[in-house]
């Protein structure tokens, strides 16, 4: 399975922009880079994907680096409700079969 | 509202008995899965189904048989259930029929929690 390193965790205040990174040396041309998070007590959702450009949606931005080694996801201003476990995810030439690492537990205060 | 639900989202049971998840999505997706997340909170994928034909297997014990009576439907049916099996177990679906180069947003439902005493 191709793998991710995230750090275990992360602290933002609230309405503050927070950087997520990852590292993914191992991904192959056609892997897309996926991100998911899982709130407290529910299923992951998906936040956002990306393969070689940087992406915006409503949710977050992915910063993907030109050897896309490493990609960092964005949320431009935390809530409180940003509070969860963020997982970076590349699939390794499946992308519809994803493997979860341990992820990023993101708390927002106050 | 249009959503992956799955039933029940408790289920405590004994070891040795027979038990049953249900899943539903009225997304009209093509391709269902089940995951499982063990109490370490790893979440990997047990089963894959694509318009009622199983894509995905992963190394699971055959005590875990999942049926699609059809494409909006995946259950997951566990024999002979151990203290191991305990875990939450969630279904997901996505839009697309499986193929390298597409992208699936998988849609989770809530979880089911499952307790093997």
């Amino acid at each position: 399975d191709a793998k991710t390193t995230q750090p275990n965790s992360m602290e933002s205040n609230e309405e503050e922009p927070v950087h997520l990174p990852c590292n993914h040396s191992t991904i192959s041309g056609t892997d897309y880079i996926h991100w998911y998070r899982q709130l407290p007590s529910q299923g992951p959702e998906y936040v956002i994907h990306g393969l070689t450009s940087n992406v915006n949606n409503r949710m977050a931005s992915l910063a993907i680096a030109e050897d896309r080694k490493s990609s960092t996801l964005i949320l431009h201003r935390a809530t409180l409700r940003d509070a969860a476990v963020y997982y970076c995810i590349n699939s390794g030439g499946s992308n519809y079969k994803l493997t979860f690492g341990k992820g990023t537990l993101l708390t927002v205060n106050p | 509202d249009t959503a992956v639900s799955q039933t029940p989202k408790y289920l405590v049971t004994q070891m040795g008995n027979d038990k049953s998840i249900k899943c539903e999505q009225n997304l009209g997706h093509d391709t269902m899965y089940w995951y499982k997340q063990d109490s370490k909170k790893f979440l990997k994928i047990m089963f894959s189904y694509n318009n009622k034909e199983l894509i995905i297997n992963e190394t699971v014990p055959n005590r875990f048989s999942p049926k699609s009576p059809d494409k909006a439907h995946l259950n997951l049916h566990i024999n002979s259930l151990e203290l191991g099996d305990s875990a939450v177990y969630f279904c997901a679906s996505s839009p697309q029929k499986l193929a390298a180069n597409s992208y699936n947003e998988q849609f989770f439902g809530p979880g089911t929690r499952l307790t093997v005493l």
